[in-house]
């Protein structure tokens, strides 16, 4: 079991450049997260889904798009990057509302 | 948005127990309680979660006052691995989607050898 799967662990974006962060799960969970994190802060919502089909915005969903094609998969695109979305972001699944999340480990990303 | 409080840290030595609280004053009655950590350069790990009654696992044990309104999340000895930033997280319930887990700053616990 694989768990929740992030890529790439790291890159380096240009300002106004486009990228797309992938995130798989294989445990078959209905809802998926993406959470960003500052340095020296706590985990920001951007977007959730609660199942294939179905996503909707966190607290700071400004710059960035989602999709939910399949149950597996949940990419963050990231469609004109800007300084300001330099950050860790992390992916998290879970089986039922009010259960525990699984993380991934990361994409650490930065925009020059 | 139900809220929650935590000091901004804490320190313990090693093998001794560490007791974190946290304040969640507005909490629902159908929120629940969960913590999770976060070691240094890695994603956030689930604890413990409870709704009313004192949960225990392997990791820690979770303490919740009659009234809800506060928690504390135990440790009953700490090593050097649960060096690490804790989060108290309440399900967040608002505007009918009970999907969310917001997340604060946490507490960033030390211990020390």
């Amino acid at each position: 079991n694989a768990g929740v799967t992030q890529t790439p662990k790291f890159r380096i974006l240009k300002i106004g450049q486009s990228m797309t962060l992938q995130c798989a799960q294989d445990m078959n969970h209905n809802y998926m997260y993406w959470y960003r994190q500052d340095p020296g802060m706590g985990l920001k919502l951007i977007y959730y889904s609660v199942g294939a089909g179905i996503t909707d915005k966190g607290e700071v969903p400004n710059g960035y798009n989602v999709s939910r094609s399949t149950t597996e998969d949940f990419p963050l695109r990231l469609e004109l990057a800007a300084p300001s979305q330099t950050s860790v972001y992390f992916c998290a699944s879970g089986a039922v509302v009010g259960e525990k999340l699984f993380f991934g480990s990361g994409t650490q990303l930065s925009v020059l | 948005d139900a809220k929650t409080t935590q000091p901004n840290s804490m320190e313990s030595n090693e093998e001794e127990p560490v007791h974190l609280p946290c304040n969640h004053s507005t909490i629902s009655g159908t929120d629940y309680i969960h913590w999770y950590r976060q070691l240094p350069s890695q994603g956030p790990e689930y604890v413990i979660h409870g709704l009313t009654s004192n949960v225990n696992n392997r990791m820690a044990s979770l303490a919740i006052a009659e009234d809800r309104k506060s928690s504390t999340l135990i440790l009953h000895r700490a090593t050097l691995r649960d060096a690490a930033v804790y989060y108290c997280i309440l399900r967040d319930t608002s505007g009918g989607s009970n999907y969310k887990l917001t997340f604060g700053k946490g507490t960033l616990l030390t211990v020390n050898p």
